[in-house]
Order: structure tokens, then sequence, then C-alpha cells
């Protein structure tokens, strides 16, 4: 399996200010042939499924604000929320699909 | 835009098989270029991925769970399926189904039922 490790696993950031998720798998999930990285982040707040946020480490899904961004490549990402919101309160997780779909142990945010 | 929805009982006896449907509506199962998993959460825990079977019925399933799943699909039904023999307390759990983009990402979620084992 490959593990993902995301650091911290809590952090808390005022309203407007910027939080950054790590996020470190144990091995790469960059295809070369494609330069594609198999990573994804995903937002679950209370009580709700997880949401997709990114996929392809960087692309943004449908109708996520753009305050959402992700980069990185290989083995280690980051997740960025620039202009943290109330509602941005949530856990949040990493996922790789290059092998065996595994995820992150979850980073919380709170504000 | 698709719905699921998980379905069954919410509590299941130590040793016995766990046995949930996925409902999906607002497309059907048979689109091309999806496949359907089940993910399961502990209480405050991470997610795991159990497996995922295709419109086919062809199944692949987590090795920590191989020994003991059984994943199936009824396309005319537009729902799936998911057994889980000789359950233990560790089982307990909020089981999720998901469809992933050509088995890359999951895009959508159900909301997710709370399964308990106890005697």
């Amino acid at each position: 399996d490959i593990v993902m490790t995301q650091s911290p696993d809590s952090l808390t950031v005022s309203l407007g200010e910027r939080a950054t998720i790590n996020c470190k798998s144990s091995q790469s999930v960059l295809l070369s042939s494609n330069s594609k990285n198999f990573l994804a982040w995903y937002q679950q707040k209370p009580g709700q499924p997880p949401k997709l946020l990114i996929y392809w480490a960087s692309t943004r899904q449908s109708g996520v604000p753009d305050r959402f961004s992700g980069s990185g490549s290989g083995t280690d990402f980051t997740l960025t929320i620039s202009g943290l919101q109330a509602e941005d309160v949530a856990v949040y997780y990493c996922h790789q699909y290059y092998r065996a779909p595994t995820f992150g142990q979850g980073t919380k945010v709170e504000i | 835009q698709v719905r699921l929805q998980e379905s069954g009982p919410g509590l299941v006896k130590p040793s016995q098989t766990l046995s949930l449907t996925c409902s999906v509506s607002g497309d059907s199962i048979s689109s091309g270029g999806f496949f359907w998993n089940w993910i399961r959460q502990p209480a405050g825990g991470a997610l795991e991925w159990i497996g995922r079977i295709d419109r086919g019925g062809t199944a692949k399933y987590s090795p920590s769970f191989q020994s003991r799943v059984t994943m199936s699909i009824d396309t005319s039904r537009d729902q799936l399926s998911l057994q889980l023999r000789s359950v233990t307390a560790a089982d307990t759990a909020t089981y999720f189904c998901a469809r992933d983009v050509a088995a890359y990402f999951f895009d959508s979620w159900g909301q997710g039922l709370l399964v308990t084992v106890s005697s």
C-alpha cells in the first residue's frame, strides 16, 4: 500500500488568513508517461460525506471556490486555502489513486 | 446530478454478515467511465477503501478485505451491494458508497450509513 501522511493533524487559522496542509506519499504518485500526479483532496464537514476539491493534484473541481488550490508533485503535495472563510472549517484528506486507493489521516482546520 | 443512498441494518452481531445496498439515481449505474466503490470511516477516523465494481460486475477489493468481502451490481435496479462476512467490533464504522471517475478520484458520495457491530 502507498501510505499517505498529512501534516499537521490540526491547525488553527484566523479568518482571512492562509491555511496550508501538507501530504506526503510513501512512493511517487507521478505517472511519467502523462506527467499526471494521481492525487486528490477532499473536504469533510461534520455529519457529511467527503467532497472532492482537487484532483490531478492541482485541478479544481467544478464549483469549488478559487481560494482552494493544490500543488506539488511526486511525493510531496500541498493544499492551500487562501483567505479562510468560516465555512471552510472541516477535516481535509488527501487521496492517492496511483495504486489501490489510500487516504491520509486527515487535517482538522479550525478558526 | 447523480445521487447515491446507502441502506441496510444499522446493527449487526459479531461473526455475522454485514449487508448494505447503495441506490443510484440521477444517472444510470451503467454509464460508461465510472466505477462504484465502498469506503468506510470509523468514528473520528480516516477513510478506508474497501473495493470497487464496474458496470459489468468485475470487482477489485482491497487486500485488507479480500478474504471476506463480496460486491455485486444490479444494473436493472441501479443498485450496488456490499457483503462483509465475519464482522467484529472493529468493523463498526460509517459506510459510504462513492462513484469514481475511471478508477481515479471519487466525485460523488452517498451520505453514509453508520453500522455498529455489537451483540
